[in-house]
């Protein structure tokens, strides 16, 4: 079992949309969490950080953890062709272990 | 300011050449990293420095030389390349080892001929 499972997609959506990414984990030690936005040919770009089980907004973006589940997500709303990027989940220990990451394609 | 600043943007060389790749940044982070990101994978680590002295090396083949020279700054020596190494190379920053958001720069997109 890997220790870091996400959805590769590609996952597609009409402009609007509200989008849900998930990631499940095997490591009940993982205790921060990240997700990240990579557009194709550009580094990662670090959209949520949380630590907590529970919901962590900022703007559009929803961050929500659930340890006992080991089952973390990410939900954006009115999602725009912006948006439309390579997501990865990530998880902290003494190293950061990445989900292979969920191709999103926003439709205008 | 979250910025992690990598240098040359691209950089295509031969398999004799000898080429460095520089990282910056200036959040006052004590622990840098390397990353080597293939096609549609995810980063994979490769190094990591903490507190300007190398704490991890994920067996990663002696043609790739890192070096931090300070705690601003990060190299990533390459000599004798193949073409398989041909890949974004990603520097990131942390507060500490293990501590705290980990930011990344734009990259060097690598070719090796």
């Amino acid at each position: 079992q890997k220790e870091v499972e996400q959805d590769p997609g590609p996952l597609s959506v009409p402009e609007g949309a509200i989008v849900s990414l998930n990631c499940t984990y095997s490591n009940s030690a993982f205790q921060y969490f990240m997700w990240y936005r990579q557009y194709s040919r550009k580094g990662p770009e670090l959209l949520m950080y949380t630590y907590s089980s529970g919901n962590k907004e900022d703007g559009r973006f929803t961050a929500q953890v659930d340890k006992s589940s080991k089952y973390i997500s990410l939900f954006i709303r009115d999602s725009q062709p912006s948006d439309s990027a390579t997501y990865l989940c990530a998880m902290l220990l003494d190293k950061v272990i990445f989900g292979p990451g969920t191709s999103l394609s926003v439709i205008p | 300011d979250t910025e992690v600043t990598q240098t040359p943007k691209h950089l295509v060389m031969g398999m004799t050449n000898k080429k460095s790749l520089k990282c910056e940044q200036h959040m006052g982070h004590r622990a840098m990293y390397w990353y080597k990101q293939k096609a549609k994978k995810p980063p994979e680590l490769m190094f990591v420095y903490s507190y300007e002295k190398l704490s991890i090396n994920e067996s990663v083949p002696s043609r790739f030389s890192p070096e931090c020279p300070n705690s601003s700054l990060l190299n990533l020596h390459l000599h004798a390349l193949q073409p398989e190494d041909s890949a974004l190379y990603l520097c990131a920053s942390s507060q500490a080892m293990g501590v705290g958001e980990q930011f990344f720069g734009p990259g060097t997109r690598l070719t090796v001929l």
